[in-house]
């Protein structure tokens, strides 16, 4: 059964410093991988999503993602966190049967 | 971009009374729904698939029967918590998926149901 891995519950890091969200994957095949954020109030909007191709994906509000098969990783990326980053971020897995992970609250600190 | 809405926002009812939550897919026809439940600072929960003009497709563990589906339109699918007990309050999003070879669920901004 497919299943997605978000080891960290909670990361707090300073405005202007670099960003890395982990995320880990179990899918039978090759797996259709997906970052959404959600903030407060409103609903989940995608920062990016890999189906297949380069492995380095860019996303939208200067994320990016690097799939590595090797690692079953999908790790979320930004190199200068903004204060308006502070929100959930869930990593998901598959189509019509999508699998999210528990979800990586940030915060940023002034 | 593809939008899509829910209704109502917030809702508390009673315990024993049901309750009706609309997804509708505001600028595309949505081939595909999900309806999802999140518990607080807890990660989303598939609680079913539905394609327009047929049955829902339940996940292991999701009473068919308390949470009826119906996917009558294009546009438009609805939730029903029947019966609802307090242990039913939960934040519940919908997603929708349009036609066409780009894969992406648009998700709703949910809807917090609280059952007194």
């Amino acid at each position: 059964a497919q299943s997605v891995t978000q080891p960290d519950i909670h990361i707090t890091v300073s405005e202007g410093a670099s960003l890395e969200l982990r995320c880990n994957y179990s899918y039978g095949a090759t797996p259709y991988l997906f970052w959404y954020v959600q903030s407060p109030g409103q609903g989940l909007q995608l920062l990016l999503k890999y189906f297949s191709g380069d492995t380095l994906v860019q996303g939208i509000k200067g994320f990016e993602a690097e799939f590595k098969r090797s690692q079953s990783s999908f790790n979320l990326r930004k190199p200068s966190v903004h204060w308006s980053d502070a929100a959930e971020y869930f990593c998901a897995v598959g189509l019509n049967d999508m699998r999210f992970g528990a979800g990586t609250r940030l915060t940023v600190k002034p | 971009g593809a939008v899509v809405s829910q209704h109502p926002s917030w809702v508390i009812c009673k315990s024993g009374t049901s309750v009706k939550i609309e997804c509708r897919s505001l600028d595309f026809q949505a081939t595909t729904m999900f309806w999802y439940r999140q518990f607080p600072k807890q990660s989303l929960m598939l609680m079913a698939t539905s394609n327009e003009g047929s049955k829902a497709t339940y996940e292991q563990g999701v009473e068919k029967d308390k949470f009826l589906i119906n996917h009558a339109s294009l546009t438009l699918s609805t939730l029903t918590v029947t019966s609802a007990h307090p242990e039913d309050s939960s934040f519940y999003i919908c997603s929708a998926i349009g036609q066409g070879p780009s894969y992406e669920q648009y998700f709703g901004p949910g809807t917090r149901l609280t059952v007194t």
